[in-house]
């Protein structure tokens, strides 16, 4: 089996501050994932990377860069975090097929101050 | 364009009684459907999945999902709840067309006793 790890569980910020979060994994997947989970609103799909170095948008990127250097490690970053701005983010890596199971990390609990 | 709907953000019923939780899907192509669960502080967990066969898919703890083509559904279904069932439920479409998985905003089961 393998674990996903996301740092920090918690992040507190500031309004427009820039903020990084990581995510590790040892699955040794192809494809990481990086969704934010607001209350009501399911997941919503911020970025992905299908391999190294790869770098695709999803539903909700504006606001948002990543860096996928490794393949073991995905990053995100807040360019300017929102005043009064609360969510989960969650990572997740699969192989790269239609059908392939996500496995999630537990996710950073992010409130702007 | 893809979407999933999950018409019932809440959903409560008694320890013992069966359940159908909802879930609608907008794909003209042949889709591959899932539900994932997430328990309270704990990380994402996939259920069950379709893509092809037989249209009824069974899943861990006896949950279970029957593909509709006709009526665009992907509903599941459990016997008999326990408390320990109380999570929220997510339907999740995959497109053939993108690489990556659409999520529905969720289902919170709550089981009484």
């Amino acid at each position: 089996g393998g674990i996903i790890t996301q740092t920090p569980k918690f992040l507190i910020g500031q309004e427009g501050q820039k903020l990084t979060l990581k995510c590790q994994q040892n699955f040794n997947h192809d494809t990481m994932y990086w969704y934010r989970q607001d209350s009501g609103k399911g997941l919503r799909l911020i970025y992905y990377s299908i391999t190294e170095n790869d770098l695709q948008k999803g539903d909700l990127s504006e606001g948002y860069d990543a860096s996928r250097e490794k393949k073991s490690s995905f990053s995100l970053t807040v360019t300017s975090a929102q005043k009064n701005e609360m969510a989960v983010f969650l990572c997740a890596s699969s192989i790269m097929d239609r059908d392939a199971e996500q496995f999630f990390g537990p996710g950073t609990r992010l409130t702007v101050l | 364009a893809q979407s999933v709907t999950q018409p019932d953000a809440r959903v409560t019923v008694s320890e013992g009684a069966s359940l159908q939780l909802r879930c609608k899907y907008s794909y003209s192509g042949t889709p591959y459907l899932f539900w994932y669960v997430q328990y309270p502080r704990q990380g994402l967990q996939l259920l069950l999945k379709y893509y092809s066969g037989d249209p009824v898919v069974q899943g861990v703890n006896g949950f279970e999902a029957e593909f509709s083509k006709s009526n665009s559904s992907f509903h599941l279904r459990k016997a008999s709840v326990h408390w320990s069932d109380s999570a929220v439920y997510f339907c999740v479409l995959s497109a053939n067309s993108g690489t990556y998985q659409r999520f529905g905003t969720g289902t919170k089961l709550q089981v009484v006793p």
